[in-house]
């Protein structure tokens, strides 16, 4: 089993369009929560973070986690042509720990988002 | 401009004959690395560097080397390729002062890389 895992779609939605975009994980020394975009011929950018539990919100993009379900998401509201790439999740274990320095990428989610 | 610099960008090459892919970073990070990305494998961390010379082992490290001498560079280096080497590989940096995580990574462009 992966440490971590994310559904690599793809999900083709209409503009305006709600996406959900989740990952579960295994290992509990995990703190930090990523969420990278990636357009085509691009390295991945960041586009989220979040430590610990809880939300955390930037104009169309929410991040979720819930560590007690092992389990984070990323909600994109009135989706847009250009939200179209590939968003990977990524996690991280805090200083002290034995996964700091190390981070965990998820496979990636392919998206479109047609006009 | 702030960037994180990969060469070659493309390169192909045979099975056993040693290369080396340079990395380099502008931005006076303490924190680098080295990923391969797959199709339908996501990215994978190679080894990473927490500062010079202070390197560790990511989840795929077999096959690699790399040396962190100068904050600047990180270059990963492949002693004898092999043809499951094929792939995208990504370096990146990231700040870890006072303790932060390096969650927030600045990749650079790419090394897409073929053995034969």
């Amino acid at each position: 089993q992966k440490e971590v895992e994310q559904d690599p779609g793809p999900l083709s939605v209409p503009e305006g369009a709600i996406v959900s975009l989740n990952c579960t994980y295994s290992n509990s020394a995990f703190q930090y929560f990523m969420w990278y975009r990636q357009y085509s011929r691009k390295g991945p950018e960041l586009l989220m973070y979040t430590y610990s539990s809880g939300n955390k919100e930037d104009g169309r993009f929410t991040a979720q986690v819930d560590k007690s379900s092992k389990y984070i998401s990323l909600f994109i509201r009135d989706s847009q042509p250009s939200d179209s790439a590939t968003y990977l999740c990524a996690m991280s274990g805090d200083a002290g720990g034995t996964s700091y320095g190390k981070l965990t990428f998820g496979q990636g989610t392919i998206l479109t988002v047609h006009p | 401009e702030a960037q994180v610099t990969q060469n070659p960008r493309y390169l192909i090459t045979v099975t056993g004959k040693k290369l080396t892919v340079t990395c380099s970073q502008n931005m006076n990070h303490e924190y680098m690395s080295w990923y391969r990305q797959d199709p339908g494998l996501g990215l994978r961390q190679i080894y990473y560097s927490m500062n010079v010379e202070v390197t560790d082992k990511g989840d795929v490290p077999e096959g690699y080397k790399v040396s962190r001498k100068e904050k600047r560079n990180f270059p990963l280096i492949l002693e004898s390729p092999s043809p499951n080497q094929t792939s995208l590989y990504f370096c990146a940096s990231s700040s870890t002062l006072f303790g932060l995580a390096p969650y927030e990574q600045y990749f650079g462009p790419g090394t897409r890389l073929t053995v034969t």
